[in-house]
């Protein structure tokens, strides 16, 4: 089965500075990888994914992710945070053709922009 | 365009209590999903439904079924309320399974006293 690790329940950030949040996950293969953000009291929001290909994928909002096969991993950046990028953000990990048919989330990384 | 809509919002029930959540999506999409999300522990599978007429369990299923009652509707129901399933509740869903985006629903606040 795959899991998925976010190692930083929270991080702080000024505004206007750069941000990587880092997602680690465990699978046999190459799975299909998602980053969601959650603002609070809302439902979750895709920003974006990974299914195969150029291994650095842009999202909405203007953050951006890369798949590295050797590490294991598929953090999230952002140039230039802005206060409403304050949220909870989600690694998620779905297994192409099998398994449970959800994602597997990883615990949520909270995000505090400092002004 | 709705989206995916759940009903209620917030509910608090006795332990022992029964009630169902209903959830419905307006994307003609197959697959729809249960989850739950408690502090610290991310969003966890309960059911899903991969296509009408057909349900599986998730990682959590013990104390809930559920009822894919077309294409659009996929209900949650707690026979008996405990009060470690105080949580809040979405409900999720996708046109390909995990290839696919999966599009939530705004959650249901659910208390068990």
């Amino acid at each position: 089965a795959q899991s998925v690790t976010q190692p930083d329940i929270h991080i702080t950030v000024s505004e206007g500075a750069s941000l990587e949040l880092r997602c680690n996950y465990s699978y046999g293969a190459t799975p299909y990888l998602f980053w969601y953000v959650q603002s609070p009291g809302q439902g979750l929001q895709l920003l974006l994914k990974y299914f195969s290909g150029d291994t650095l994928v842009q999202g909405i909002k203007g953050f951006e992710a890369e798949f590295k096969r050797s590490q294991s991993s598929f953090n999230l950046r952002k140039p230039s945070v802005h206060w409403s990028d304050a949220a909870e953000y989600f690694c998620a990990v779905g297994a192409p053709g099998g398994g449970a048919d959800g994602l597997t989330f990883g615990k949520g990384t909270h995000l505090i922009i400092q002004p | 365009n709705a989206g995916v809509t759940q009903t209620p919002k917030f509910q608090v029930l006795k332990t022992g209590q029964s009630m169902t959540l209903q959830c419905a999506q307006d994307m003609n999409h197959n697959s729809m999903y249960w989850y739950r999300q408690d502090p610290g522990m991310g969003l966890r599978l309960i059911y899903y439904s991969a296509s009408e007429g057909t349900t599986d369990k998730g990682e959590v299923p013990n104390g809930y079924n559920v009822s894919r009652l077309n294409k659009r509707e996929f209900s949650l129901r707690l026979e008996s309320a405990a009060p470690s399933q105080t949580s809040v509740y979405f409900c999720a869903s996708s046109e390909f399974g995990p290839a696919g985006e999966q599009y939530f629903g705004p959650g249901t606040r659910l208390t068990v006293t």
